[in-house]
């Protein structure tokens, strides 16, 4: 199986910040990778698609890039409402996996 | 809008059986492949199963091969996940959710079902 490991596991940042997430694959997957973000006690939320694709609805703050085995998400001018735990998948093979998360904190 | 309602879940012994459905509404529900991923308590994301439209292909993981079954029934728009020979691992939040129209990651999910596996 494909295992994706997020960096890091937990960032601290204040409104304003920008901020990253690293995700890498133990092989390349191509751009078939998709971030989401989930909110304590609340279901996953899809933001980003095929690396870089931004969902429909989703703040153009967030954005996504890579290709093969890293990829990143950023967020340019991090929001209240953007704490949370964002989580990275790889969808190349018929075997689903997710990264362990990472977890976005006020500093 | 896209609704995906599960239920099912609860309270199990270890080596017991549960059924899991989530009703679909708000989209053509026999037009998408269908998923459920777990979350133990505190713990990351996991995915448990897969379904296309017209369930003529179905995978799962290692960890619940043999002992969960995915099914569909698209006239009722539901989907459901059987679980037997449950262990305390299995515990966890329990979601389904809608594979995207073209590439396989998932677009849509419920709110979750909370299984718990306990003597």
């Amino acid at each position: 199986d494909i295992q994706m490991t997020q960096s890091p596991s937990t960032l601290s940042a204040s409104v304003g910040d920008r901020v990253t997430i690293t995700c890498r694959a133990s092989q390349s997957i191509s751009t078939w990778l998709a971030w989401y973000q989930q909110k304590p006690g609340r279901a996953p939320k899809l933001l980003i698609y095929k690396a870089s694709s931004l969902q429909s609805g989703v703040p153009s703050r967030f954005s996504g890039s890579g290709s093969g085995t890293e990829f990143t998400l950023t967020i340019s001018s991090l929001q209240p409402d953007d704490f949370a735990t964002y989580y990275c998948q790889q969808y190349n093979s018929y075997v689903w996996t997710f990264g362990q998360g990472t977890k976005v904190e006020i500093k | 809008e896209v609704q995906l309602v599960e239920s099912g879940g609860g309270l199990v012994q270890p080596g017991g059986s549960l059924r899991l459905s989530c009703a679909a509404s708000g989209f053509t529900f026999s037009s998408y492949s269908m998923n459920w991923v777990r979350q133990a308590p505190g713990k990351g994301l996991e995915w448990v199963s897969y379904i296309t439209s017209g369930s003529s292909t179905i995978y799962y993981p290692d960890s619940v091969k043999g002992r969960f079954t995915i099914s569909r029934d698209n006239a009722k728009n539901s989907l459901y996940l059987q679980m037997n020979s449950l262990r305390a691992e299995d515990t966890a939040v329990y979601y389904c959710a809608r594979a995207g129209s073209v590439y396989q990651y998932f677009d849509y999910w419920g709110q979750g079902t909370l299984v718990t596996v306990s003597s």
